[in-house]
């Protein structure tokens, strides 16, 4: 079994409209989650960390489901700008603690 | 203007053939990382190191390796050993080698078998 796994997508939406997804991670014991965002061809970067209670920055939702073990993500008033692909990445507590990186899920946005 | 640079943007290998990918940093972070990405793959670790002249191996060191003799500076070769090299190559600095800080991506080398 994979250390995270997300849905693939792709999640195509139109502009304004809100898209949200799951990452599930399989170790409890797990510390740090993270989403990176990265455009087709080119490097991660990082979007946000996922706090325990739940984070927002402006159109950006985290949020950490421990009990399920699942982080999501949701976007709001969606802009074509967000097309990117969206990494989820979890503190690996069974190898050492490196970080481990999910696929990722895509998402379109359209005019 | 700081960060971490990756050259070539571009690389072709042949049967056989060694090549060496470059990574630079100026964000005088002690921790760098080698990490490959394939499709529909999540990255997966190389080679990691916390300081000069200390490097360790991650998850698919098998076919590669590295230096670090330089703060700034983590090279990575692909050997010919490393049979299925094809894929996207990404470095990677942190300031200490902590798994739960953030870790910054320079722009990746594009590695293709002739």
């Amino acid at each position: 079994r994979k250390e995270v796994e997300q849905d693939p997508g792709p999640f195509n939406v139109p502009e304004g409209a809100t898209v949200a997804f799951n990452c599930t991670y399989s170790n409890s014991a797990s510390q740090s989650f993270f989403w990176y965002r990265q455009d087709c061809r080119k490097e991660p970067k990082l979007l946000m960390s996922v706090y325990s209670s739940g984070n927002e920055d402006g159109r950006f939702t985290a949020q950490l489901n421990r009990a399920s073990q699942y982080i999501s993500l949701l976007i709001r008033d969606s802009k074509l700008s967000d097309s990117a692909t969206y990494l989820c990445v979890v503190n690996d507590f069974t190898n050492d603690y490196k970080l481990s990186f999910g696929a990722g899920t895509t998402v379109t946005v359209r005019a | 203007d700081g960060g971490i640079t990756q050259s070539p943007k571009y690389l072709f290998r042949k049967e056989g053939q060694n090549v060496t990918l470059s990574c630079e940093q100026n964000l005088n972070h002690d921790a760098m990382y080698w990490y490959r990405q394939d499709p529909g793959q999540g990255l997966r670790l190389i080679y990691y190191s916390q300081i000069v002249n200390d490097f360790q191996k991650g998850d698919i060191a098998e076919g590669y390796s590295v230096s670090r003799e330089k703060k700034e500076s983590f090279p990575l070769t692909v050997t010919s050993a490393q049979k299925n090299p094809t894929a996207f190559y990404l470095c990677a600095s942190s300031p200490a080698l902590k798994w739960g800080e953030t870790q910054y991506f320079g722009p990746g080398t594009r590695l293709l078998v002739l």
